[in-house]
């Protein structure tokens, strides 16, 4: 069974400055998706980034991006240019593409706060 | 993009009685929707897979006869909640996945906040 490990319970970051959030996963599988999504107060799932495992370029999405490394199973999220907004828990999460079914296998989360 | 609807967003039910969530793909189809539950803090647990004109699939734990889903058609999937405990009370947030895109992303609804009194 695959496993997410965030190991970072909480985070903080200064408005404008970057930060970059923790997990490490375990498969057996060599085809699988990640993703980080993040959950606001208001509890809605968002989804911030997706990477295939097979691409080795890391993703990016205007101020997120990965850090991925397939070798190592570990897949950072990094945030520049952090803004208020982006308070909230962090889920990483994995889907195996092998598969059927598409089941989410999620980390237990990360709290960032965004301090002014 | 894709939208799915849970409702109802909050409940309060009294222990013993039983409670219906649904969830809708309100514009695309979904032979798959995934039920999670999540604690507070705490990060999402699957419950069950739940696929359209068959039986869910429930995750080692997760008391078949206690949530009971049924997939009846492409659009909605029901969790219902029988006997509702205290310890019952949780968030419940669906998934689902568009038919015929394996690759898609999963669209999940706003969840449902149980309290049961």
């Amino acid at each position: 069974a695959q496993t997410v490990t965030q190991s970072q319970p909480e985070m903080s970051v200064q408005e404008a400055e970057t930060v970059t959030l923790s997990c490490t996963y375990d498969t057996s599988e060599s085809d699988y998706y990640l993703f980080w999504y993040k959950q606001p107060p208001s509890r809605q799932m968002i989804l911030v980034i997706r990477q295939e495992a097979y691409k080795q370029q890391n993703a990016t999405e205007n101020r997120f991006s990965v850090n991925f490394q397939k070798a190592a199973k570990s897949f950072s999220l990094k945030i520049s240019d952090s803004q208020l907004g982006d308070a909230a828990m962090y889920f990483c999460a994995y889907r195996s593409a092998e598969t059927s079914g598409s089941r989410l296998t999620f980390g237990e989360g990360t709290q960032l706060t965004v301090n002014p | 993009g894709a939208v799915v609807s849970q409702h109802p967003s909050r409940v309060i039910c009294k222990s013993g009685t039983s409670v219906k969530i649904e969830c809708r793909s309100l514009d695309f189809q979904a032979t798959t929707m995934f039920w999670y539950r999540q604690f507070p803090k705490q990060s999402l647990m699957l419950m069950a897979t739940s696929n359209e004109g068959s039986k869910a699939t429930y995750e080692q734990g997760v008391e078949k006869d206690k949530f009971l889903i049924n997939h009846a058609s492409l659009t909605l999937s029901t969790l219902t909640v029988t006997s509702a405990h205290p310890e019952d009370s949780s968030f419940y947030i669906c998934s689902a996945r568009a038919a015929g895109s394996y690759n898609s992303p999963l669209h999940f609804g706003n969840g449902t906040r149980l309290t049961v009194t």
